[in-house]
Order: C-alpha cells, then sequence, then structure tokens
C-alpha cells in the first residue's frame, strides 16, 4: 500500500463546475496536509494546507479533512482552464524532530470550455 | 521576494559522468529540501539541510548521490558517477519552519536530468 494514495485521472470536469479531487494516507499520526498545484513543466505550487478535522476555504478552493477515514479532499469550485493541472497531494511526516513531505502521485485534471 | 530557484533547469549527460545541481533557496530560510521524480512516479524525498546541516538524509538511494550546504546558504546535489535510474526531475525547496505542523515547504521549478 502506498503511503498517499490519488487517482492519477484525468478528471475532466466542465468549466464552472466543481472538481473534488481525493487523497488517502495510511499514516494515522500524520498531522498536516497540503496541496499542490502543478503545470507541465513548472515546479509544485502551494494551494493550501489543513490540520484540523474539517473545512478550511480559501477562495475558490477548500481542503476538507477527515482524520478518522484518514482521508483529505480538495474542491475547486467554479473551476476555470486554467485550474487544468496536476494536483498533488503531500502529508507531512515529523518524525525524529524534523519534517518531510510525502507525495502523492498526482492527480491530472482537466477543465473544458 | 525571490523563490527558489535551481540550476540548471536542464543537464544531459552520459552515464559514468558527474553532475552537479544547484539550489538557492528563499532568503532567511534555513530549511532546504531535495525531491526527485522520476518518470512516471510520486516525488520522493532525498534529503533535509536546516543551515549547513544535514538533518535527515534517509531518501538519498546511494553513496553516488553526495549533497552539501556550505554556509548555510545555497545547495548542490552531485551526481557521481551518473547511472540511467537517475534520471528525473530533482526539485529543491525551503521552509523557515524546522519542526511544527506548520510546515510550508516552496519549490523550486527543478532540474530536469538525462542520463543516456
Amino acid at each position: 500500500q502506498k503511503e498517499v494514495e490519488q487517482n492519477s485521472g484525468p478528471l475532466s470536469v466542465p468549466e464552472g463546475a466543481i472538481a473534488s479531487l481525493n487523497c488517502t494516507y495510511s499514516d494515522r499520526g500524520s498531522q498536516s496536509f497540503f496541496w499542490y498545484r502543478q503545470y507541465s513543466g513548472k515546479s509544485p505550487e502551494l494551494i493550501m494546507f489543513i490540520y484540523s478535522n474539517g473545512d478550511k476555504e480559501d477562495g475558490r478552493f477548500t481542503a476538507q479533512l477527515n482524520k478518522a477515514s484518514q482521508y483529505v479532499s480538495l474542491l475547486i469550485r467554479d473551476s476555470q482552464p486554467s485550474d487544468s493541472a496536476t494536483y498533488l497531494c503531500a502529508v507531512n511526516l515529523f518524525s525524529g524532530g524534523y519534517n518531510k513531505l510525502i507525495f502523492g502521485a498526482g492527480t491530472r485534471l482537466a477543465v473544458h470550455p | 521576494e525571490a523563490g527558489v530557484t535551481q540550476f540548471p533547469s536542464h543537464s544531459v549527460i552520459e552515464k559514468g559522468q558527474t553532475v552537479t545541481l544547484r539550489c538557492d533557496p528563499i532568503s532567511g530560510h534555513d530549511n532546504l529540501y531535495w525531491y526527485r521524480r522520476v518518470m512516471g512516479k510520486e516525488i520522493k524525498f532525498l534529503l533535509h539541510f536546516v543551515k549547513e546541516s544535514k538533518q535527515d538524509e534517509s531518501g538519498m538511494p546511494n553513496n553516488r548521490f553526495l549533497a552539501e550546504r556550505t554556509g548555510g546558504t545555497y545547495s548542490t546535489l552531485k551526481v557521481q558517477p551518473a547511472e540511467l535510474e537517475d534520471s528525473g526531475v530533482y526539485f529543491c525547496a525551503s521552509s523557515s519552519r524546522t519542526s511544527g505542523i506548520y510546515n510550508e515547504q516552496f519549490f523550486g521549478p527543478g532540474t530536469r536530468l538525462t542520463v543516456l
């Protein structure tokens, strides 16, 4: 079992719809979770992070965390073609007093006009 | 504020040669990380510096890889000798926080390494 799992996609949604990206993780002790967006050939760009159960909203983006189910998701409202990218879920592994990110393989999102 | 920068953006070398990648973190960030993405796989952690000290090298694949951060500013990652399986994109990230859950890491554009 991979430590962080994401559906590779592509997830295709029409412009203006809600895109829902999902991620599960195996380490029950994980405390913080990050969503990165990566356009082809570019650097991963931090969109949001979440560490408490529930929802966290930032503009058109909402991150959701359910630690009991070991599940984190990202909702993108009013999807735009410019949102088309690969979305990476990352879990912060805190070990020995220091942090490192464990990434999923990413979900490719395609928003079509 | 400048972001994380990496050099070169691309490198094509032959098996057995040596390559050195460079990363300049965001100014003032003590924490510097190296990650790697090989074709079709997820981004994987290589190592973590706090200032000039290596805190976690658990992701380094083997002793052909050597990372340094003299002076606690920029870092280099040397691969010597390079093998075919070393091909991939090498990312550098930096963070202002060493520990705790608010560990926002900011990534550079990566160096695409191709070993022929």
